[in-house]
């Protein structure tokens, strides 16, 4: 059973179009986050998600908007993409109750063209 | 605002040797420590966990160390294997505010 799943992993896409990641978590955590690789294999959070609350927005553009239908979801939205964009999105998730334990799930790898 | 470095950032050594992975964080106030493994376009493996209020933690080969004040960890790698060859990051937090990770040591086994 995966425990944090998101998709797609791979992603090709072209400058200015519009993209999502999927994110679902099924170990009833309270809290998501949304993590970014970069070329220099750097991670940096993006966001942080409370009880669908949004609690961290890192110095991210706008034109990324996560949003949390529910607890076990965090979706990641991306406008106009470009070309500085790509690098590997990770998905995550806690339960801070639980000493903060943090699950990620595979990446998903986005290029931009 | 939390800063966290690891050195040395790349090492290579002959399989079988025992080595050390350092750690260094500038604020003391974390929920806890993680150390992860990432090999080439996989994502993240976690090793070991040690809470604030711990001192190490062992699994298998591996043993990592904390200690708080003086915001030092050290990851520990017992008669290395060339499958131990990967990237470990080590990362510090927790809490809503999620983890903040050192630029990782990329780490190399000789066979």
């Amino acid at each position: 059973d995966t425990a944090v799943s998101q998709t797609p992993k791979y992603l090709v896409t072209q400058m200015g179009n519009d993209k999502s990641i999927k994110c679902e978590q099924n170990l009833g955590h309270d809290t998501m986050y949304w993590y970014k690789q970069d070329s220099k294999k750097f991670l940096k959070i993006m966001f942080s998600y409370n009880n669908k609350e949004l609690i961290i927005n890192e110095t991210v553009p706008n034109r990324f908007s996560p949003k949390s239908p529910d607890k076990a979801h965090l979706n990641l939205h991306i406008n106009s993409l470009e070309l500085g964009d790509s690098a590997v999105y990770f998905c995550a998730s806690s339960r801070i109750s639980e000493g903060n334990t943090i699950y990620f799930g595979e990446g998903s790898w986005l290029t931009v063209v | 605002k939390q800063e966290v470095t690891q050195i040395p950032a790349a090492l290579s050594v002959p399989e079988g040797e025992n080595l050390v992975l350092n750690c260094s964080f500038t604020d003391s106030a974390i929920y806890n420590l993680q150390w992860f493994r990432q090999d080439p376009g996989k994502g993240l493996t976690s090793l070991l966990l040690i809470q604030s209020s711990q001192r190490e933690q062992t699994s298998g080969r591996l043993n990592a160390s904390l200690d708080k004040s003086s915001g030092r960890s050290t990851l520990y790698i017992a008669a290395s294997q060339p499958g131990d060859s990967a990237t470990y990051l080590c990362a510090v937090g927790g809490g809503a505010d999620g983890l903040t990770f050192g630029k990782g040591t990329h780490l190399i086994i000789q066979p």
